[in-house]
């Protein structure tokens, strides 16, 4: 069975840009999370979905982020206009029912100049 | 507050020895979940063990162990007999039940390094 994708693996844009992000979780899993690393800190929450409904977007850092789930499979992060402080690791989790172990892709390494 | 530090962002072990990675915890939750996850070179996080707040025992699963000490908030993860291979960010987290979203809560993470 496949596992968390993500893709790209890497991006690099220039500041002002826009830049989506994919992540694809595991068949099934109806729980769906973005989380990110900012370098050297901790990986902090950004959202959660339940299928194609948000649940919880507490850690989204403000509306230059926007998060989308369309039919409740794969889901989309942008961010526009990416900003210097946007750059990071974004890592995507999934699991089959709320509070059971999340499984995590390998996440998107963005850079922005 | 940070609800979960880690104390050690980097370690030194030589292979085959045992090494402790520390993690404290804050939480007024009376119920919640301990994670360690490992992230190698390669990017992926992966899962290595769990701990319950209301377990009796603290987990073990192969050659990791969770010294977990409710009382000190403590969650230290424990690998014993060092691979090259162990050499990576580990990262703690928790998950409070009173989140019924479940989102995990990290620590900064601590990176290891095995020395042959």
């Amino acid at each position: 069975e496949a596992g968390v994708t993500q893709f790209p693996s890497h991006s690099v844009i220039e500041k002002g840009q826009t830049v989506t992000l994919r992540c694809d979780p595991i068949s099934g899993h109806d729980n769906l999370y973005w989380y990110r690393r900012v370098m050297g800190k901790e990986i902090k929450f950004l959202l959660h979905f339940v299928k194609e409904s948000k649940q919880d977007e507490s850690g989204m850092p403000n509306n230059r982020f926007l998060a989308e789930r369309t039919g409740g499979t794969y889901s989309t992060l942008k961010v526009q206009p990416a900003e210097l402080e946007d750059s990071g690791v974004y890592f995507c989790a999934s699991s089959q029912v709320r509070g059971d172990e999340q499984f995590f892709g390998p996440g998107t390494r963005l850079t922005v100049l | 507050a940070q609800k979960i530090t880690q104390t050690q962002p980097g370690m030194f072990v030589q292979e085959k020895e045992a090494v402790t990675l520390d993690c404290t915890y804050d939480t007024s939750d009376p119920s919640y979940g301990l994670f360690w996850y490992k992230q190698p070179s390669s990017g992926e996080m992966i899962f290595l063990i769990y701990q319950g707040s209301y377990d009796q025992q603290n987990a073990t699963e192969g050659r990791y162990s969770l010294n977990f000490q409710k009382a000190r908030k403590s969650a230290n993860l424990v690998i014993s007999a060092s691979q090259l291979g162990d050499s990576a960010m580990y990262f703690c987290a928790m998950r409070e039940a009173h989140d019924l979203g479940g989102k995990l809560i990290f620590g900064q993470g601590t990176e290891l390094s095995v020395k042959p």
